[in-house]
């Protein structure tokens, strides 16, 4: 199963950029990435999820390395409320499982 | 779209009782709904997988007998904590997926606000 790897926290300042990196050498070719985070005391919420191209939502835009080796979650403008963990996953195939690993806590200061 | 409830958001309980936990999809048919736990300070883990339908699929090491899973219809999940002891008190979060969703949007799993439970 692949496995990703992401740095245990960072911080950023309010209403600047974001990059939330994440690895995921293993990486098979079918393997979706999928961001989630998860705000205090609740569920997680889905953010994002891409196969080869770059991708934007509402939320966040996804970059995904031509290797695929890696992916970059975006936040244009953080603000107060994108303080949280957010976890990239990479589906499990077959299993439909979510295996969440520790994930990256963000701190964003005012 | 894809809002997913649980209720009770919160319950305190006396060691040796038993809690019910509900999992609800508002607006979508899940066909699959899964059961995390999480404890302070740590991630998410899964406890198991259930389809409508069907016996739930339990992770190594999560207690079947303990913790009982009922997927009666496309928009209801139950976790039961049979005999709950003070080592059960955790946050539980259900989630669920949609039913008919191709690609990695099928993979996708909507999650509910998670219900905390203290076991006195």
């Amino acid at each position: 199963d692949a496995k990703t790897t992401q740095p245990n926290s960072m911080e950023s300042n309010e209403e600047e950029p974001v990059h939330l990196p994440c690895n995921h050498s293993t990486i098979s070719g079918t393997d979706y990435i999928h961001w989630y985070r998860q705000l205090p005391s609740q569920g997680p919420e889905y953010v994002i999820h891409g196969l080869t191209s770059n991708v934007n939502n509402r939320m966040a835009s996804l970059a995904i390395a031509e290797d695929r080796k890696s992916s970059t979650l975006i936040l244009h403008r953080a603000t107060l409320r994108d303080a949280a963990v957010y976890y990239c996953i990479l589906p499990i195939q077959g299993a439909q499982k979510l295996v969440f690993g520790q994930g990256t806590r963000l701190t964003i200061n005012p | 779209g894809a809002v997913v409830s649980q209720h009770p958001s919160w319950v305190i309980c006396k060691s040796g009782t038993s809690v019910k936990i509900e999992c609800r999809s508002l607006d979508f048919q899940a066909t699959t709904m899964f059961w995390y736990r999480q404890f302070p300070k740590q991630s998410l883990m899964l406890m198991a997988t259930s389809n409508e339908g069907s016996k739930a699929t339990y992770e190594q090491g999560v207690e079947k007998d303990k913790f009982l899973i009922n997927h009666a219809s496309l928009t209801l999940s139950t976790l039961t904590v049979t005999s709950a002891h003070p080592e059960d008190s955790s946050f539980y979060i259900c989630s669920a997926r949609g039913a008919g969703l191709a690609g990695g949007l099928g993979e996708t799993q909507y999650f509910g606000p998670g219900t905390r439970l203290l076991v006195l």
